[in-house]
């Protein structure tokens, strides 16, 4: 299995202010994934992110929008910029060890 | 476009019955996933069935693959209040397997005591 910790659980954002959310995991992992669920939705896969290299992004997500840290391989910070009320969605992120592992996920409200 | 399709999309019964949710999806997978979340918060992984078996059971889990359809069944048996949840079906289509994955839209069950 996989602990993994979100931070913020949750925040309540201005419209063009930015956010970081950090996932932190309980052992080392090579990808770390992260995904936006709007609400009533269902998940969407943002991005991947491998420690060492640039994320890799789903269609219709840009790095300059979500842009994504991996400084090491328990670690990665996902960051919603410039938002927007469209952006209130939950973040989570999730690991893949034998099943993928969820986070607790970060509910985030854009006024 | 997302992949995955499930029915019904809301799912109420009598606690002790049975809960059957759908799955549909349109392309080729490695395995296919269920998972469950509570109230808006993270997922729970629930069951993985992969592309070459068609049941798997665990607890009072009943999952069935039929690749030919493109489709699987979750049901939970003898249903109880704390099942309450929405439930999602996720497809691994990925070349390693377990990579992303691809959800469905979600059946949100509840379980009337």
């Amino acid at each position: 299995s996989a602990v993994i910790s979100q931070k913020p659980s949750r925040d309540i954002c201005q419209r063009g202010t930015s956010l970081t959310i950090q996932c932190q995991v309980d052992s080392q992992v090579t990808m770390m994934f992260w995904y936006r669920q709007q609400p009533g939705q269902s998940l969407t896969l943002i991005a991947t992110a491998n420690q060492g290299s640039e994320a890799t992004y789903e269609s219709g997500f840009v790095i300059d929008k979500f842009p994504i840290s991996r400084p090491n391989l328990t670690f990665s910070t996902l960051t919603v910029s410039n938002m927007s009320p469209e952006d209130s969605s939950i973040y989570l992120c999730s690991v893949v060890r034998l099943t993928q592992y969820f986070g607790p996920g970060t509910r985030l409200t854009v006024l | 476009s997302q992949q995955g399709e499930e029915d019904p999309q809301a799912l109420s019964i009598q606690e002790g019955e049975n809960a059957t949710m759908n799955c549909s999806y349109k392309t080729s997978i490695n395995n296919l996933q269920w998972y469950r979340q509570n109230s808006g918060r993270g997922l729970v992984h629930l069951i993985l069935i992969r592309s070459n078996e068609r049941e798997k059971h665990s607890g009072r889990l009943r999952v069935t693959l039929d690749t030919s359809k493109k489709s699987s069944s979750l049901l939970i048996t003898a249903s109880r209040a704390a099942d309450t949840a929405s439930y999602f079906c996720a497809t691994d289509a990925s070349n390693f397997g377990n990579e992303k994955l691809t959800f469905g839209t979600g059946t949100r069950l509840t379980i009337i005591p």
